[in-house]
């Protein structure tokens, strides 16, 4: 099974709708990253946020994280139809020296 | 390089083939990831290099498959063997450092198995 879930699997909104994808682990991690990838090719880092951190901000991006729930969500603003593209969550294993393991992906669909 | 290289970016190759995919980390990264992913599909993890530590192989799905690091740079994934249902995209990430945390990834390689 897998460390990390997003949900929705997928999701449709208008420009300048907000996009909200949550990810949820079963496990004890160190951090817990979020990843974009556009047409099935390489991942692009988007942020990072570590385990005794609750909220993160990037640009349009906010990242929360509850330890206690072993959940975590991507709030993406304003969306354009350039933010179209897969999001992956992936956390870094506690205690398991660096490994990566990502979820299933929520694909993203922003129409103009 | 600028960037993590992969080669080929695609492969086409018969079923009981061996098949060698390569990939060139950023210089001075120390740990290197490779994934699996089948279309539309999540990324499976497959093997991790950390710096001169033994490399964790916990994800490869069989003996068919191997990897090695050579001189701590330059990474090559072999597929023994092929089966259709090894078709897929094959990502290679490094990372600077256990610190930084952030993977940076090459373009894939796509093997399609006939």
């Amino acid at each position: 099974s897998q460390q990390g879930e997003e949900d929705p699997q997928a999701l449709s909104i208008q420009e300048g709708e907000n996009a909200t994808m949550n990810c949820s682990y079963k496990t004890s991690i160190n951090n817990l990253q979020w990843y974009r990838q556009n047409s099935g090719r390489g991942l692009v880092h988007l942020i990072l946020i570590r385990s005794n951190e609750r909220e993160k901000h990037s640009g349009r991006l906010r990242v929360t994280l509850d330890t206690s729930k072993k959940s975590s969500s991507l709030l993406i603003t304003a969306s354009r139809a350039a933010d179209t593209a897969s999001y992956f969550c992936a956390t870094v294993l506690y205690n398991q020296g660096g490994k990566l393991i990502f979820g299933q992906g929520t694909e993203l669909s922003v129409k103009p | 390089g600028a960037g993590v290289s992969q080669s080929p970016s695609n492969k086409v190759t018969e079923k009981g083939k061996d098949v060698e995919l390569r990939c060139d980390p950023i210089s001075g990264h120390t740990a290197l990831y490779w994934y699996r992913q089948s279309l539309g599909q999540g990324l499976e993890f497959l093997i991790y290099f950390q710096g001169n530590s033994a490399p964790d192989k916990s994800g490869l799905p069989s003996d068919r498959f191997s990897a090695e690091r050579t001189g701590g740079s330059v990474s090559t994934l072999t597929i023994q063997r092929t089966q259709q249902e090894d078709s897929a995209v094959y990502l290679c990430a490094s990372v600077g450092g256990v610190n930084t945390g952030e993977l940076f990834f090459g373009e894939g390689s796509r093997l399609t198995v006939l």
